[in-house]
């Protein structure tokens, strides 16, 4: 059936240093949405794009969606111990979100 | 803003019980979802409804029922709990955007309730 791959699985990085993970689809997706959830909380909701080859961004965030609507990234600058904990991408397809299986982000102070 | 509320945070069941989780929404949604999280498989949905005693299965609908005969509630329901059924279970509403196919409304979700089934 139709998925959505993530990767990386875990990323541990320094404060400071950058940091990206990247979601692909085995097929066209209508959209895609990044949410985050921060460790014993709930997914929330981060951002949806629709376009292709479109490019949002929310101060240290960048989220892009590739030009075939089969992939998506999300790069975050400078790390902060703020940014901690697992990013999900979700893509549309036939009205449903599915969703990759998350990137853990720990950040070193 | 959108309120989703869980019953339980935390649950413990033992196995071939009837386990009964809840969830209520404040904001008029159409839309409400079950899903199960698990480490390193992400969210699965388990099932969906997108109106009041309509309901339809997920990825993983096997041992699980749902009922919803209030717009504003969706339950799951574990007819007989087994151990492979512990798990994060997190509801989530969302508003239906009908006629604007390439685009989704957002998922709220609640706090999650942790079930251990022993």
């Amino acid at each position: 059936g139709q998925q959505v791959m993530q990767i990386p699985q875990y990323q541990h990085v320094q404060e400071g240093e950058d940091f990206t993970t990247y979601c692909n689809s085995s097929t066209t997706l209508s959209n895609i949405q990044w949410y985050k959830q921060r460790p014993g909380g709930h997914p929330v909701f981060l951002i949806q794009l629709v376009k292709s080859g479109e490019v949002k961004k929310q101060k240290r965030l960048t989220f892009q969606f590739g030009e075939a609507k089969k992939n998506s990234s999300l790069h975050i600058t400078a790390t902060q111990t703020t940014d901690v904990g697992t990013y999900f991408c979700a893509g549309g397809h036939t009205g449903k979100l599915i969703f990759g299986q998350g990137t853990t982000l720990q950040v070193k102070p | 803003d959108v309120k989703v509320t869980q019953s339980s945070r935390y649950l413990v069941k033992r196995t071939g019980e009837k386990v009964f989780l809840e969830c209520v929404q404040d904001m008029d949604h159409e839309n409400m979802f079950w899903y199960r999280q698990d480490p390193g498989l992400g969210l699965r949905l388990i099932y969906f409804s997108y109106d009041v005693k309509m309901k339809e299965k997920g990825d993983i609908p096997e041992g699980y029922s749902v009922s919803r005969e209030k717009k504003e509630r969706f339950s799951l329901i574990l007819e007989s709990a087994s151990t492979n059924q512990t798990s994060m279970y997190l509801c989530a509403s969302q508003k239906s955007r009908r006629g604007q196919s390439s685009y989704n409304s957002p998922l709220h979700f609640g706090n999650g309730t942790r079930l251990t089934v022993t």
